[in-house]
């Protein structure tokens, strides 16, 4: 089972910050948050992850509490190709043979 | 450089039917994983192959099946086809040596 918890849809306005809200409460001291997005027909997308610092890359910003036990991802100036269904994966290792657990994620729609 | 492909994109079979689904994975990669996402769901892990082994299972029953193959190309088998079956089928491909999946469009599969 999933161990993050999201809430089931959000809007945001083309142009504005969309802030998607993740909680992970039982995670572990080795366990990373991960973030993926699914556009519709397609496959997952990888965006970001992070342990226990804030991450920043070109796609989005991971701002990860102090407790780690939440953590929100922030699409800086959403557009139109960001309405997608966003998927906070906790996982405990660093490698290619570990599974990704998904939950039923966020989607996030942007509005023009 | 090719990502992850994924054939047939589109399946139609009758209960009872068996099938199967064929993934080449992103060159360079060497482990394949297969997820199960039903309408409105998360993926769900089915099963991981490396070394032409499977080496990690998820809660599905032993109708589903696969085999990974020397140029590290993978098949989904799944036998005596159920309505429940019908679902989108993606396939993740992985370095088991780093991290970071691929993941390819998925093969929608319909039993009627």
């Amino acid at each position: 089972d999933a161990k993050t918890t999201q809430p089931t849809s959000m809007d945001c306005a083309e142009g504005r910050a969309a802030n998607l809200p993740c909680n992970h409460s039982t995670i572990s001291g080795n366990e990373y948050v991960y973030w993926y997005r699914q556009i519709h027909s397609q496959g997952p997308q990888y965006i970001i992850h992070g342990l226990k610092n804030n991450e920043t890359n070109e796609m989005a910003s991971l701002i990860i509490t102090e407790d780690r036990k939440s953590s929100t991802l922030i699409l800086p100036h959403a557009t139109l190709r960001d309405t997608a269904v966003y998927y906070c994966i906790v996982r405990v290792s660093y490698s290619g043979n570990t599974p990704l657990v998904f939950g039923k994620g966020t989607r996030l729609s942007v509005i023009a | 450089d090719a990502g992850v492909t994924q054939s047939p994109t589109h399946l139609i079979k009758t209960r009872g039917q068996q099938v199967t689904l064929r993934c080449s994975p992103k060159s360079g990669h060497d482990t394949v994983s297969w997820y199960q996402q039903a309408l409105g769901q998360g993926p769900q892990f089915i099963f991981q192959y490396y070394e032409e082994e499977e080496r990690q299972r998820g809660n599905f029953p032993d109708r589903f099946s696969g085999h990974q193959f020397p140029n590290y190309s993978s098949e989904l088998n799944v036998n005596a086809l159920l309505l429940g079956d019908s679902a989108l089928y993606l396939c993740a491909s992985s370095l088991v040596s780093a991290d970071g999946y691929t993941f390819g469009s998925g093969t929608r599969l319909t039993v009627v």
